[in-house]
């Protein structure tokens, strides 16, 4: 019955690999999030979704893409890993209302070698 | 562009104590919400509290409370009774709408205050 879930929950890889972390929630939300937690805790907006439309897109380099097929989905892609890409990735959602607020799954742990 | 402040790196109370975390923002919105989260070492990101802008009365939540003073951009965490299950790495963020027309909100973290319950 988790609100909002991300896949897989770690994740090692080589540099230069690319890589997708899933997340869904079902919780009705309309608009979802991608944040990067760094090594010294800093989290940071990546990009966000609203009924599958792109709305916020931070400085983030093109290798990230992000998709999001449906209002419960929205699947972050990652092409040709660099090592400063190691972080933890949320994942998060929320409705509409102004007071609402954001939703956050469990994060992925990624760490590119 | 918005920021958080947290000045407070690190922190750590005593069981059963209180423990107040400051946070401080840069906006020229008059519309906006603020919030504390926490991240416990499970690294779940937990809502612990939000307020409104518009609203003068300061948020509680059980041992919870805020101290917001709009006019000076501040936005404290007052916990009471300190357990040692509050041990967590505390954010302050804020909350503004982006774009107009839809639900467009994008919510700025402060860098965090990692609070040390002892027992």
């Amino acid at each position: 019955d988790t609100a909002v879930s991300q896949t897989p929950k770690y994740l090692v890889t080589q540099m230069g690999n690319d890589k997708s972390i899933k997340c869904e929630q079902n919780l009705g939300h309309d608009t979802m999030y991608w944040y990067k937690q760094d090594s010294k805790k800093f989290l940071k907006i990546m990009f966000s979704y609203n009924n599958k439309e792109l709305i916020i897109n931070e400085t983030v380099p093109n290798r990230f893409s992000p998709k999001s097929p449906d209002k419960a989905h929205l699947n972050l892609h990652i092409n040709s890993l660099e090592l400063g890409d190691s972080a933890v990735y949320f994942c998060a959602s929320r409705i509409g209302a102004g007071n609402s607020p954001l939703h956050f799954g469990n994060g992925t742990r990624l760490t590119v070698t | 562009a918005q920021t958080v402040t947290q000045s407070q790196p690190e922190m750590s109370v005593q069981e059963a104590e209180t423990v107040t975390l400051s946070c401080t923002y840069d906006t020229s919105e008059n519309n906006y919400y603020l919030f504390w989260y926490k991240q416990p070492p499970s690294r779940q990101m937990i809502l612990v509290i939000r307020q409104e802008a518009y609203k003068q009365q300061n948020a509680t939540e059980n041992r919870f409370s805020v101290n917001f003073q709009k006019a000076a951009k501040s936005f404290s965490l007052k916990i009471s009774d300190s357990q040692l299950g509050d041990t967590a790495m505390y954010f302050c963020a804020f909350m503004k709408h982006v774009y107009s027309g839809g639900s467009n909100y994008k919510l700025t973290f402060g860098k965090g205050t990692l609070l040390t319950v002892n027992p």
